[in-house]
């Protein structure tokens, strides 16, 4: 089982739906990265977040705690957030990111 | 926000030549960087982990002879893909760490891929 889990792999929407990502993890962390990816290549860092809400746009990202458990979610979505979204996390104490295996999420016109 | 630049962008080459990947951060002082192995449809995997005037250290199964890691100031670090293969293609992503203590950012590079004909 992967330290950090993220679900769904692929996720296929039509414009305007609310999106949902999920990440589990199961290591003690500092904080959560949630990173997007574009077709390209290159990597956004999204949110960094060790507790509670954060908000930017249309992205709203969330942090249990306890539960272990962060949600990054997009709201009216638009086919320009078509991407992979990554959430990571460094170990307590450390630097270096365990990395979700990422969700594809697609937005159809 | 803080960015990070790599250069170059895209490079191919011939088999058995060097390359290097240059990564800087160009608003902020860096003490750590890290260096990043992407193959297609997966996710990123740790290289190393780069600081400032000392050695880097390198996750296992990277061969340290192979990719020469360099990081001559707070700003700078540079990868060098030693005799490259095909097998060496990739996308290689450097990041760039902003703060201690814990709440440290993680600032990506927009990437580099490397093409090994």
């Amino acid at each position: 089982k992967n330290e950090v889990e993220q679900s769904p792999q692929n996720l296929t929407a039509q414009e305007g739906e609310f999106i949902t990502i999920n990440c589990s993890y199961s290591v003690g962390i500092s904080a959560l990265h949630w990173l997007q990816q574009h077709p390209g290549g290159g990597i956004v860092s999204l949110f960094m977040l060790s507790s509670g809400k954060k908000k930017h746009g249309r992205l709203i990202a969330t942090i249990n705690i306890q539960e272990k458990h962060s949600s990054l979610h997009i709201t009216a979505s638009h086919p320009r957030d078509s991407a992979v979204y990554i959430c990571a996390a460094p170990r307590k104490g450390a630097q270096k990111l365990v990395f979700g295996q990422g969700t594809r999420l697609t937005i159809n016109p | 926000g803080a960015v990070v630049s790599q250069h170059p962008s895209r490079v191919i080459c011939k088999s058995g030549t060097s390359v290097k990947i240059e990564c800087r951060s160009l608003d902020f002082q860096a003490t750590t960087m890290f260096w990043y192995r992407q193959f297609p449809k997966q996710s990123l995997m740790l290289m190393a982990t780069s600081n400032e005037g000392s050695k880097a250290t390198y996750e296992q199964g990277v061969e340290k002879d192979k990719f020469l890691i360099n990081h001559a100031s707070l700003t700078l670090s540079t990868l060098t893909v030693t005799s490259a293969h095909p097998e060496d293609s990739s996308f290689y992503i450097c990041s760039a760490t902003l703060g201690t203590g814990g709440q440290e950012t993680q600032y990506f590079g927009p990437g580099t891929r490397l093409l090994v004909l």
